[in-house]
This record gives C-alpha cells, sequence and structure tokens, in this order.
C-alpha cells in the first residue's frame, strides 16, 4: 500500500534546539496533516495544510505544504520537554472521502 | 468534550476468538474512519463510513467487518482473531462540513491475539 516517506525517522533534542522533520511522496496530495501522537494516546492534530507553498503556525510550530504539493515540513523551534512524543504526517487526496494515507513517524527523544 | 470514545483500552484475544472493538463520536460527524497502527508503522485504513448505513474497503480490510446503523456508533468486528491482526486500533471522524476537515482520534484499543 501507498506510504509516505517520513524522515528522520527518530531524532534526539536537547531542550531549546530547533527540530525539523520532512515527509515525501511520489503522489500529488491535496491536504497535508501534522499530528502528534503520545504513549497511549491517539493523534492529535497539530497544523493543517490545504494549499501549495501555504505556510502555517502554531505556537512554535511551523509547518509548509510543498509547491509542488509531494511534500511538507515540520519545524518546531525551542523544544521543550513536553514535545518528546512521534510526530506524523498524512496527505490526502482530492475526492478521496478523506481517507488519509500515514507516513512512518519521527520519534522525538530527550537527550539523556 | 467526549469527542471520539473507543472501548475496550486493552484485550488479549485467542486465537480463533470474535470480539467487536466499539467507536462513538458525540460531535455528529458523518464520517467515521478505522485505522491499525503496527509497531513502528503509520495507520492504515481498514474501514471508513461517510454516513449511517454506508461503509467502504480501507487499504487492509481483510479479516475486519464494520456497521454503521447510527451516526454516532462505527463498531469493527473481527470474526476469527488471527495473530497477524495484534495491534493498536484507532477510530476517527470528521466533520462533512468542508471538503477537508481533519479528522480526530480516539485514544485507541490496543488488542493482542496468543
Amino acid at each position: 500500500g501507498q506510504q509516505l516517506n517520513q524522515s528522520p525517522q527518530s531524532m534526539f533534542i536537547q531542550e531549546g534546539e530547533d527540530v525539523s522533520m520532512n515527509c515525501t511522496s511520489s503522489s500529488i496530495f491535496n491536504t497535508w496533516l501534522w499530528y502528534k501522537q503520545d504513549p497511549g494516546e491517539g493523534p492529535v492534530l497539530l497544523i493543517a495544510l490545504y494549499k501549495a507553498g501555504e505556510l502555517t503556525s502554531n505556537g512554535r510550530l511551523t509547518a509548509q505544504f510543498g509547491i509542488t504539493r509531494k511534500d511538507s515540513f515540520l519545524n518546531i523551534s525551542a523544544s521543550i520537554p513536553s514535545d518528546v512524543g512521534i510526530y506524523f504526517c498524512a496527505g490526502q487526496f482530492s475526492g478521496s472521502q478523506g481517507n488519509l494515507i500515514f507516513g512512518k513517524g519521527t520519534k522525538l527523544s530527550v537527550k539523556p | 468534550n467526549a469527542g471520539v470514545t473507543q472501548t475496550p483500552k486493552f484485550r488479549i484475544l485467542k486465537i480463533g476468538q470474535s470480539m467487536t472493538l466499539q467507536c462513538t463520536q458525540d460531535m455528529n460527524h458523518n464520517y467515521m474512519y478505522w485505522y491499525r497502527q503496527d509497531p513502528g508503522m503509520g495507520l492504515k485504513l481498514i474501514y471508513y463510513s461517510v454516513g449511517a448505513g454506508i461503509t467502504d474497503k480501507g487499504e487492509v480490510p481483510n479479516g475486519y467487518n464494520v456497521s454503521r446503523s447510527t451516526t454516532e456508533d462505527f463498531p469493527l468486528r473481527l470474526e476469527l482473531a488471527a495473530p497477524s491482526q495484534t495491534s493498536v486500533y484507532f477510530c476517527a471522524s470528521r466533520d462533512q462540513g468542508a471538503f477537508n476537515q481533519p479528522q480526530h482520534f480516539g485514544d485507541g484499543t490496543r488488542l493482542s491475539i496468543l
């Protein structure tokens, strides 16, 4: 089945660092979404992107919908301990009844 | 603010047993979805529904059945549990109001088949 290429797979952060992750696809999407999942919980929506080139912020989070509509990135500035978790990108095709294709996730951990 | 509620949270089944995973939402959303999440993987769509009485297959429907008799409820049924169905199952819903409204997820059901 189709899946997005999300990278990096995992990363370790120290408090205050900036974080960047991205997703690429061979297919064109009309919507990109970024979710965060904490242990034992379901994914929670962080940012939704609806237009190619769109740059959207949500507090310390910034995400962009790539011009080609085949990629998206998420940046987290000045990370804090509660940023730890798994971040998923998801793409939605036009006319797909809202069905989402998910990346495999980027696991954010705190450096010991 | 219940949102999407899934029960049970955890369950262990023996091979060949059957069970129903429950999902209910109180947001009057027409669209509902069932996903499974395997370790280290993203979510994969099992079944979805665009309204009461209407269901359709997703990417990985084999071994599962669904029904949608009301707007609120979208149960997922495993008839003959197999070890390959050990996974975390998530239910989601979204508003029909605008086509690209994002999905809202429940907290999941962790299912082990032994």
